[in-house]
């Protein structure tokens, strides 16, 4: 009973390059969410997917930083020409369905923990 | 939009002492709220959540929280602490709605156990 696998598990860039991070959610859940952790913070709702469509991307920044859950295959989130600040830990976080948060809490994967040189 | 304070970044306690960690929230109707466990290099872990009825939740791990609506609050505690109960605690709390996006999470308060 795999539960959210994310990989990879240390990403390692240097300014200017790109940065995938890949996440498969649990076995029957179709919905995904991202959130980044910066040290002594908590964690920062990024984005809300389902299968083939963005539900909600009011936490992404504008710019460089973009996400898809495709038909097939895990969610991708995407960082372009990443800078110094970009480097935090990613969770990915599925759930079976949405508007039933009480039945369902996230389940969250160990994380991507992305470092920008 | 709903928000959640952890006033305590860092707490520690002896192995086999009681533990309070503190929670309060604002939001203007009863919320969801949650508490989760981070350990080291790992994801969250929920331990336990409110959602009605009894305001005294029993999670796993021997950890209980208590709602109490009138300090806005959902202190978690456990009577006696393992040295495996260090880690990091998230407070979290999720708007009454359709949109499980709207779970906000506290900035964590990290707990060390002396032996």
């Amino acid at each position: 009973n795999a539960g959210v696998m994310q990989n990879p598990r240390h990403l390692v860039r240097r300014r200017g390059q790109e940065a995938r991070l890949r996440c498969s959610p649990m076995k029957g859940h179709s919905h995904v969410y991202w959130y980044r952790q910066l040290p002594e913070e908590g964690l920062k709702f990024m984005v809300y997917l389902q299968k083939e469509n963005i539900i909600d991307e009011s936490g992404m920044p504008k710019e460089r930083f973009s996400a898809e859950f495709p038909k097939e295959g895990p969610s991708i989130l995407r960082i372009q020409q990443v800078v110094r600040g970009d480097s935090a830990a990613y969770f990915c976080a599925s759930s079976p369905r949405s508007g039933q948060i009480y039945n369902s809490p996230l389940h969250f994967g160990n994380g991507t923990r992305l470092t920008v040189t | 939009a709903q928000s959640v304070t952890q006033p305590d970044i860092h707490i520690t306690v002896s192995e086999g002492a009681s533990l309070e960690l503190r929670c309060n929230y604002s939001y203007g109707a009863t919320p969801y709220l949650f508490w989760y466990v981070q350990s080291p290099g790992q994801g969250l872990q929920l331990l336990l959540k409110y959602f009605s009825g009894d305001t005294l939740v029993q999670g796993i791990k021997g950890f209980e929280a208590e709602f109490k609506r009138s300090q806005s609050s959902f202190n978690l505690r456990k009577p006696s602490v393992h040295w495996s109960d260090a880690a990091e605690y998230f407070c979290a709390v999720g708007a009454r709605g359709d949109n499980n996006n709207d779970m906000r999470f506290g900035a964590g308060t990290r707990l060390t156990v002396k032996p």
